[in-house]
């Protein structure tokens, strides 16, 4: 129990163009999701934290505007990196959460973004 | 602010050698306590976790954990190492204080190697 899954698992995009990145929740409903990007030998740095109907809260010094996130409903949450350029490369993972009164977060398999 | 320290960036074991990752939290009082390990292009899984109770928790794959409150410490640990294990292993902190978001403080990594 508690799967998560991301689609894509990678892509490749050209500078300038937006993607979009989706997690799902497969076995429960996710009321909060949070992102993670993680840069190579890194650890996790969260980006935003979103439940679900609402606005997503940012990390400082996260661009609200350039990664856009959608919770809208309680399986899934998606993330759209806008005009995408090279130093938006990396790995993004995204977690979900069953209940608001625990810490346990549930992780996808990440999606790996290179921008050329 | 919670954070989260793991002194070891990287580790190297011989195969069916014993394994001890460390781990120190910086909190005020009793957090929640994880270890999660990601294999390479992988997400995270996690092993264990430290709520409350016995001091000594037990997880997948063989993994054990100890919390330690006068050492502020929440070490990982492994009688016999299968070459499987080469991984990034990543301590993690909930912290109470958080606030209704609960997120989870990550620790910089540990990267295991594995020696045949």
């Amino acid at each position: 129990g508690a799967v998560v899954s991301q689609h894509p698992s990678w892509v490749i995009c050209k500078s300038g163009t937006s993607v979009k990145i989706e997690c799902r929740s497969l076995d429960f409903q996710a009321t909060t999701m949070f992102w993670y990007r993680q840069f190579p030998k890194q650890s996790l740095m969260l980006m935003a934290t979103s439940n679900e109907g609402s606005k997503a809260t940012y990390e400082q010094g996260v661009e609200k505007d350039k990664f856009l996130i959608n919770h809208a409903s309680l399986t899934l949450s998606t993330l759209t990196v806008t005009s995408a350029h090279p130093e938006d490369s990396s790995f993004y993972i995204c977690s979900a959460r069953w209940a608001s009164g625990t810490y346990e977060q549930y992780f996808g398999p990440g999606t790996r973004l290179t921008v050329t | 602010a919670q954070s989260v320290t793991q002194p070891d960036i990287h580790i190297t074991v011989s195969e069916g050698a014993s394994l001890e990752l460390r781990c120190n939290y910086s909190y005020g009082a009793t957090p929640y306590l994880f270890w999660y390990v990601q294999s390479p292009g992988q997400g995270l899984q996690l092993l264990l976790k430290y709520f409350s109770g016995d001091t000594l928790v037990q997880g997948i794959k063989g993994f054990e954990a100890e919390f330690k409150r006068s050492q502020s410490s929440f070490n990982l640990r492994k009688p016999s190492v299968h070459w499987s294990d080469a991984a990034e292993y990543f301590c993690a902190v909930g912290a109470p204080s958080s606030g209704s978001a609960r997120q989870l403080t990550f620790g910089s990594g540990t990267q295991l190697t594995v020696l045949p």
